[in-house]
């Protein structure tokens, strides 16, 4: 089994300064990991994710991720946030058995950014 | 433009109605997925499909029906035995093996 712990459901951040956002997660397989983003009322839209290869992950809008074997984390971080940073944030674990992939989400970080 | 179209955005019920919420794509893939999300509470994998004519129940299938008679097309009807039915849901899709999901906008569903 897979799960998904995003340990903070909220983070209250000004804007320029810098923010990470956590996500820890357990699996007994390979793993996938992803981020996602979301505006109110809207689906959700890839910021970045970790297949294999180099463990520091870049992705869209300056966000980037570590890959940490030892730690089962995947951490987001953006060293200068933005107003329009605010949204909720979901990571998710893939579990692939040949025939279907699954992913498997956290309950979310809510970013507020203010000035 | 490819992508996944769910309609409609909103949708009002009374208790006790089935009703379909529809999920479409045009990025020809084979996988699809249907997911409930709540406050707090993440997404909720209800069903998913690999392929045409095949289906595989999720975690908290009970209360949903689904079919898969095209590529393209992957319906969800909410069923009156699904006992707290109102809540946001989202479709995706992904071309098969280890890749990311593709969301679509969502419905969300209101019972009064």
């Amino acid at each position: 089994a897979q799960s998904v712990t995003q340990l903070d459901s909220q983070v209250p951040v000004f804007e320029e300064a810098p923010v990470e956002l956590r996500c820890n997660y357990s699996s007994s397989v390979s793993v996938y990991l992803f981020w996602y983003v979301q505006y109110p009322n809207q689906g959700l839209q890839l910021l970045l994710k970790y297949l294999s290869g180099s463990t520091l992950v870049k992705g869209i809008n300056g966000f980037e991720a570590e890959f940490n074997k030892s730690q089962t984390s995947f951490h987001l971080r953006k060293p200068s946030v933005h107003i329009s940073d605010t949204a909720e944030y979901f990571c998710a674990v893939s579990r692939y058995t040949g025939t279907a992939s699954k992913l498997t989400f956290g309950t979310g970080t809510r970013l507020q950014v203010t000035l | 433009d490819g992508g996944i179209t769910q309609s409609p955005k909103y949708l009002f019920r009374k208790e006790g109605q089935n009703v379909t919420l529809s999920c479409e794509q045009n990025l020809n893939h084979d996988a699809m997925y249907w997911y409930r999300q709540d406050p707090g509470q993440g997404l909720r994998l209800i069903y998913y499909s690999q392929i045409v004519n095949d289906f595989q129940k999720g975690d908290i299938a009970e209360g949903y029906s689904v079919s898969r008679e095209k590529k393209e097309s992957f319906p969800l009807t909410v069923t009156s035995a699904q006992k707290n039915p109102t809540a946001f849901y989202l479709c995706a899709s992904n071309p098969g093996g280890v890749t990311e999901a593709f969301f679509g906008q969502g419905t969300r569903l209101t019972v009064v």
